[in-house]
């Protein structure tokens, strides 16, 4: 029984150059949410998405941030032209979320991503 | 040993001592509400949670409390064990749709031996 799957666990790049960030919900899950940690910090959130769709991106920064959860595959977490302030912990959630419920979060291991 | 609100991020507890970590809320509209625990280099995990209808809820060596009137939520954890060191967040929703879980800033649970 697998839980949320994430990858690469660690990716280093150059200023200017873009991340793609991987995440496989747990089985049976269909949404999927993408924080931002930094070091001593609590996790912010950035997106929810359902199947094809993006329910709530209100913690996206404008520019070079985008997601997608296509019919299939991974959820994809993409940032273009990172920044030095891009170096920080992402972490992606799924859950059931049957509707009018609130469903508990299972949070995958997480990609640390350093911009030299 | 007793950490009160999120002013002291590091709670230091004996082994075998109870543990309790307090968290304020501001939102007086959050309906549920979740306690995670992250240890060094891992993911935060769920260790549970209560709805605002209930004012208790127990789990295995941890219980929550829930204060609505003052906005307030604990974790207790029953003879704590090495392995409880971690950092504990609480987290809030607010609404029917658990779209987003607004964090707390986390306190840092030690354990002397």
């Amino acid at each position: 029984n697998a839980g949320v799957m994430q990858n690469p666990r660690h990716l280093v790049r150059r200023r200017g150059q873009e991340a793609r960030l991987r995440c496989s919900p747990m089985k049976g899950h269909s949404h999927v949410y993408w924080y931002r940690q930094l070091p001593e910090e609590g996790l912010k959130f950035m997106v929810y998405l359902q199947k094809e769709n993006i329910i709530d991106e209100s913690g996206m920064p404008k520019e070079r941030f985008s997601a997608e959860f296509p019919k299939e595959g991974p959820s994809i977490l993409r940032i273009q032209q990172v920044v030095r302030g891009d170096s920080a912990a992402y972490f992606c959630a799924s859950s059931l979320q049957l509707a009018g419920h609130q469903e508990t979060q299972y949070f995958g291991p997480g990609t640390r991503l350093l911009v030299l | 040993g007793e950490n009160v609100g999120l002013h002291l991020p590091t709670l230091s507890v004996q082994e075998g001592d109870n543990s309790i970590i307090n968290c304020a809320y501001s939102n007086s509209a959050s309906d549920y509400f979740i306690w995670y625990k992250q240890e060094s280099g891992k993911g935060p995990q769920f260790i549970i949670d209560i709805r605002s209808n209930m004012d208790k809820r127990q789990g295995q060596r941890v219980t929550v409390l829930l204060n609505k009137t003052v906005k307030h939520l604990s974790l207790q954890i029953a003879a704590t064990q090495p392995g409880d060191s971690a950092v504990y967040f609480c987290a809030e929703n607010i609404g029917s749709s658990a779209s987003k879980i607004i964090f707390g800033s986390g306190t840092r649970l030690s354990i002397r031996p």
